[in-house]
């Protein structure tokens, strides 16, 4: 089964909301992403966990925080987002984070900011 | 540093016309490539990949060969359905990084 789930599908929060997005997978992945991806075009890097551990920051904005509590789950917690910051957010995994290893990936978090 | 090109879209096709999505790249040392598609609304899907040199990677009716020589990795189906007008992504990884660079995507558009 090569499914990444995410929640919510859907989010609107205005810039004083703290919300968080949430990404699983169940197929024993030991590395996980964050992507942002703004329409028609490619997806962004934000973040990189590599057997639960940060090890690629993209230089994303401290008002984006990743979490990775354990090697099924990625947070990504959000707080005094700006307009700007609307996008598609993107989860995925791979069996490790060497070149060889594809990347599957998750539908996506369409975040709105008011 | 690493690079990704695809041709321009959108590409507009009846159904059953040959496709071809031209992608070329930039990379130091035996990267890796892929083809991911995107339907509208939805995330990214593996298309299908190649690791090494004269590899074909196929998977739904499209293919795609590493040509090492001239470096690419285009995209090919002998017959398109209405069903595979989406957003077509190639990338790369390894190289000079463990990344994934993405090309900039070209948008496919099939009509009856």
């Amino acid at each position: 089964d090569t499914e990444v789930t995410q929640t919510p599908k859907h989010l609107v929060m205005g810039m004083t909301n703290k919300k968080s997005l949430k990404c699983e997978q169940h197929m024993g992945h030991r590395a996980m992403y964050w992507y942002k991806q703004k329409a028609k075009k490619p997806p962004e890097l934000m973040f990189v966990y590599s057997y639960e551990k940060l090890s690629i920051n993209e230089s994303v904005p401290s008002r984006f925080s990743p979490e990775c509590p354990n090697s099924s789950l990625l947070n990504l917690h959000l707080h005094a987002l700006q307009p700007e910051d609307s996008a598609l957010y993107l989860c995925a995994s791979s069996q490790r984070d060497t070149y060889s290893y594809e990347q599957y990936f998750g539908p996506g978090t369409r975040l709105t900011v008011t | 540093g690493d690079s990704v090109t695809q041709m321009e879209g959108p590409v507009t096709l009846s159904e059953e016309a040959f496709l071809t999505i031209n992608c070329t790249y930039t990379a130091t040392g035996y990267p890796s490539l892929f083809w991911y598609v995107q339907y509208p609304g939805e995330g990214l899907q593996l298309l299908l990949k190649a690791t090494k040199a004269d590899d074909k990677g196929s998977n739904k009716g499209f293919e795609a060969t590493y040509r090492k020589e001239t470096t690419s990795f285009h995209l090919e189906k002998g017959s398109v359905q209405v069903s595979d007008s989406a957003v077509y992504f190639c990338a790369l990884s390894g190289g000079n990084t463990d990344k994934l660079i993405f090309g900039t995507g070209t948008r496919l558009q099939v009509f009856p």
